[in-house]
């Protein structure tokens, strides 16, 4: 069954933590995406990939880091420099930059 | 800058009764896709519109792109509990590289 899956579903940072949270995708698509939504807010892009090996910054990757080895797998790392990382994160996959995408069931990041 | 912006932001309905959000481009679109959010869970991608004046439906949701292709609208007639949830609208501003979402219309149901 295809789709993409993000793991954990709740995390909890503690101060000066660093915390990577994990997205798999098995769709065989090109490009993924990290989004950040505040409690009834829209959705912030944090970091794309159209390749792999290749990265983008988004609308607030500061705090943020990313990498792309496989073209299944794009984790983020929630550094300590983020200083406000509690937030709903979503990760999407797409065939392409401007196709329909995919979301995975988020995790969500608590500070403790 | 370049942006994606849908009006209202919260949208609180009888049921049974119909109602329109709409979605504005400052810019001219390739195309405009719609995704559905519920309450707790993930966006789901709904539908993708690519020509000028194109209307789709989808069971009780009627979705239009504009004939400038810089607006879109989605329309649901008698809505049900069922229909409660963000509705984000997303097109490419930049040729050919990512979606840019619009903030969302937040929709109650009032049974």
């Amino acid at each position: 069954d295809g789709g993409i899956t993000q793991s954990p579903k709740y995390l909890f940072r503690k101060e000066g933590q660093n915390v990577t949270l994990s997205c798999e995708q098995n769709l065989n698509h090109d490009a993924m995406y990290w989004y950040r939504q505040d409690p009834g807010q829209g959705l912030r892009l944090i970091y794309y990939s159209q390749i792999v090996n290749d990265f983008q910054k988004g609308d607030i990757a500061e705090g943020y880091s990313v990498s792309r080895e496989k073209k299944e797998s794009f984790p983020l790392t929630v550094t300590s420099a983020q200083k406000n990382p509690t937030a709903f994160y979503l990760c999407a996959s797409s065939r392409g930059g401007a196709q329909p995408q995919h979301f995975g069931d988020g995790t969500r990041l608590s500070i403790l | 800058g370049q942006q994606v912006m849908q009006i209202p932001q919260y949208q609180h309905v009888q049921e049974g009764e119909d109602f329109t959000t709409y979605c504005n481009s400052s810019t001219t679109l390739s195309n405009i896709q719609w995704y559905k959010q519920r309450p707790g869970g993930h966006p789901v991608f709904l539908i993708q519109l690519v020509k000028s004046g194109e209307v789709k439906k989808q069971k009780r949701l009627t979705f239009q792109f504009g004939e400038a292709k810089k607006n879109s609208s989605l329309h649901i007639t008698a809505t049900q509990t069922t229909d409660v949830g963000t509705y984000f609208c997303a097109g490419p501003l930049a040729a050919g590289n990512k979606l840019t979402f619009g903030g969302g219309t937040r929709v109650l149901v009032k049974p």
